[in-house]
């Protein structure tokens, strides 16, 4: 049984670029949520989206957006990257039926240079 | 929003012995609260939650207790071995969003 899978597991871009991240949940999930995992620092919700919608969002600015697909997968789109966007992306799978727990990915870590 | 502080950040105890780690949450509406372990390279790992309806569940040697009152709820590692050293998060929810306290590193010293 595949649990949550992130692609890449490492990336590095310059600032104003922009990157987009990958995640497959785990099988028999329909709900993704993503988080910012500072160096140290515990993880902070980004969004999550369920049924192709964002159903809740943290507090991130708009140049976070996101998609997700009719098998559940989903994408993460940073635009114009700044210094302080290097940290490790955790991707984060549930049920809609019944909320919690939430599974997560092992993370994309994206370096600003 | 929900705000979770964490105690201690770091956590040292010698193999066998007990570690507790503590949390607090300040929006009452919060009803669901697990805890994830996470190693080096790794992504979080859900070791137990608890939803606000129970005061205390167990598995093993890991128990999680919730004082809904206090708004604060504890980790209990029991007879803890090497492979219990690790960054411990808590985390609290009312709806979807998980807001995480900031770790503690444990130390299994042998």
């Amino acid at each position: 049984d595949a649990g949550v899978t992130q692609s890449p597991t490492h990336l590095i871009k310059t600032r104003g670029q922009q990157v987009t991240l990958r995640c497959s949940p785990k099988s028999g999930h329909d709900t993704v949520s993503w988080y910012q995992q500072a160096l140290g620092q515990g993880p902070q919700f980004i969004f999550q989206y369920y049924e192709e919608e964002e159903r809740q969002r943290g507090n991130f600015p708009d140049r976070f957006s996101g998609h997700q697909f009719p098998n559940y997968s989903s994408e993460l789109n940073v635009n114009a990257l700044l210094l302080g966007d290097s940290a490790l992306y955790l991707c984060a799978s549930s049920l809609a039926t019944g909320g919690q727990p939430q599974h997560f990915g092992d993370g994309t870590r994206l370096s600003i240079l | 929003g929900e705000n979770v502080e964490q105690h201690p950040s770091t956590l040292s105890v010698q193999e066998g012995d007990s570690a507790v780690i503590k949390c607090t949450y300040s929006d009452s509406a919060s009803n669901y609260f697990p805890w994830y372990k996470q190693e080096l390279g790794k992504g979080p790992q859900l070791i137990i939650d608890i939803r606000s309806n129970v005061g205390e569940k167990k598995d093993q040697r890991i128990a999680v207790t919730l004082n809904k009152t206090a708004k604060h709820f504890s980790l209990h590692i029991t007879e803890t071995q090497p492979e219990d050293s690790a960054v411990y998060f808590c985390a609290a929810s009312i709806t979807d969003g998980l807001t995480f306290g900031k770790g503690t590193h444990l130390i299994i010293q042998p």
